[in-house]
């Protein structure tokens, strides 16, 4: 079964804490994304990432890591510089430029 | 850098009215457009989208339009149904080849489209 798949559902972080998202996919697709969407602000980008190696900021990239060590993969780290990371928390990926985007199911992240 | 601004935040409409979601996007250099739809607690989903090639595109009860002179692009949605209701998000990306990052998707910030029976 073909797709995009995040863990966990739901995740729980204290502060001070860094966690990392998972985000796979099997659809064969080089480009991947990593959005955080909080109540009416849409989907501002974090990270996305072209190809295997290669990955670059998006417009909220601060307090935030990623990997694209393999090509199915794109995790992210929250690191504890991130002042409010309470948020949905969307992954994507795309065949190529101009293409559809097919998105994960999503983690809630929580700050306790 | 690159922006796409969406209005409006919020748009209520009767059962069977249309409904238009508009978009303006700041790059020149953008040349897909795409429309997403959430449900509540889903995630975001591709209904439709729209090259620079081309000035309109329609799939049943939706359609989009793009004014590349503008830089604006447009959701249309007739004859509304309840299961219409969701946030509309639209989105702007550029091929490769250009500087600041080639197929980099932007959103704007959302419509909540509820349809009232």
């Amino acid at each position: 079964d073909g797709g995009i798949t995040q863990s966990p559902k739901y995740l729980f972080r204290k502060e001070g804490q860094n966690v990392t998202l998972s985000c796979e996919q099997n659809l064969n697709h080089d480009a991947m994304y990593w959005y955080r969407q909080d109540p009416g602000q849409g989907l501002r980008l974090i990270y996305y990432s072209q190809i295997v190696n290669d990955f670059q900021k998006g417009d909220i990239a601060e307090g935030y890591s990623v990997s694209r060590e393999k090509k199915e993969s794109f995790p992210l780290t929250v690191t504890s510089a991130q002042k409010n990371p309470t948020a949905f928390y969307l992954c994507a990926s795309s065949s190529a430029a101009g293409s559809e985007a097919f998105f994960g199911q999503g983690t809630r992240l929580t700050v306790v | 850098g690159e922006n796409v601004e969406q209005h409006p935040s919020t748009l209520s409409v009767q059962e069977g009215d249309s409904a238009v979601i508009k978009c303006t996007y700041s790059d020149s250099a953008s040349n897909y457009f795409p429309w997403y739809k959430q449900e509540l607690g889903k995630r975001p989903q591709l209904i439709i989208d729209i090259r620079s090639n081309v000035g309109e595109k329609k799939d049943q009860r939706i359609a989009v339009t793009l004014n590349k002179t503008a830089k604006h692009f447009s959701l249309h949605i007739t004859e509304t149904q309840p299961e219409d209701s969701a946030v509309y998000f639209c989105a702007a990306s550029k091929p490769r080849g250009f500087s600041g990052g080639y197929n980099k998707l932007i959103f704007g910030a959302g419509t909540r489209l509820a349809v009232h029976p």
